[in-house]
């Protein structure tokens, strides 16, 4: 059983380069998000998507975006890279459970190392 | 807005020793949960417990025990008897209960914890 696996894990881009990076769940999850992570400010919410078609914007969205046209993939996009998102990009899904609310745990990748020169 | 705050950075300790790790979370919500997770050096983001607004019994898991809080808003953390193993990076983090709120967590900064043998 995968979970939610994220490619690639280390990438290297120059400012001005177009890059999409690909989030699997093999556990039949609504829910997906995509967080970046830097230094002392914890994960922060880029994107998220509450079922397969949907997409929604979380905290900082700028400059990303996202498609989720099967319901076990979560693409996240940056159309012109820039220094500014260079980071450590985690995938992440979840499911209803069966109060219909969202409050079950969410599941992580193993993260997507993004250095951009 | 929703908030969590972890205000210690990094908590360095000798092993066998106990550690806490403080949370204190903000929110306007009068039901919503909150959620410790683990980031070992490997770098993934491991689930550790979930907790609901509505219930503020405090729990143990072997070496772990929680302490929650609603009159002060905090959802604190304790390693007991600390080992090299727990060495890790800390999150606290909370979601809204509504289904449509798409299950979204708000991380804190995170807790470095470094056991020393």
């Amino acid at each position: 059983n995968a979970g939610v696996t994220q490619t690639p894990k280390f990438r290297v881009l120059k400012t001005g380069q177009s890059m999409t990076l690909l989030c699997a769940q093999d556990m039949n999850h609504e829910y997906m998000y995509w967080y970046r992570q830097d230094p002392g400010m914890g994960l922060r919410l880029i994107h998220y998507s509450v079922g397969e078609g949907t997409t929604a914007k979380g905290e900082v969205p700028d400059g990303y975006n996202v498609s989720r046209l099967k319901k076990q993939n979560f693409l996240l996009g940056l159309e012109s890279a820039a220094p500014s998102q260079t980071s450590v990009y985690f995938c992440a899904s979840s499911y209803l459970g069966p109060n219909m609310i969202g409050n079950q745990p969410q599941h992580f990748g193993d993260g997507t190392r993004l250095s951009i020169l | 807005a929703q908030k969590v705050t972890q205000a210690q950075t990094e908590i360095s300790v000798v092993e066998k020793e106990d550690v806490t790790l403080d949370c204190v979370y903000e929110t306007r919500d009068t039901t919503y949960y909150l959620f410790w997770y683990k980031q070992p050096p490997s770098g993934e983001l491991v689930f550790l417990i979930r907790r609901n607004s509505f219930d503020e019994q405090n729990e143990i898991s072997g070496r772990y025990s929680w302490n929650f809080q609603k009159s002060t808003s905090s959802f604190n953390f304790t390693i007991t008897a600390s080992q090299v193993v727990d060495s890790a990076v800390y999150f606290c983090a909370l979601s809204e209960a509504l289904k449509a709120a798409g299950n979204k967590l708000t991380f804190g900064g995170g807790t470095r914890v470094l056991v020393k043998p």
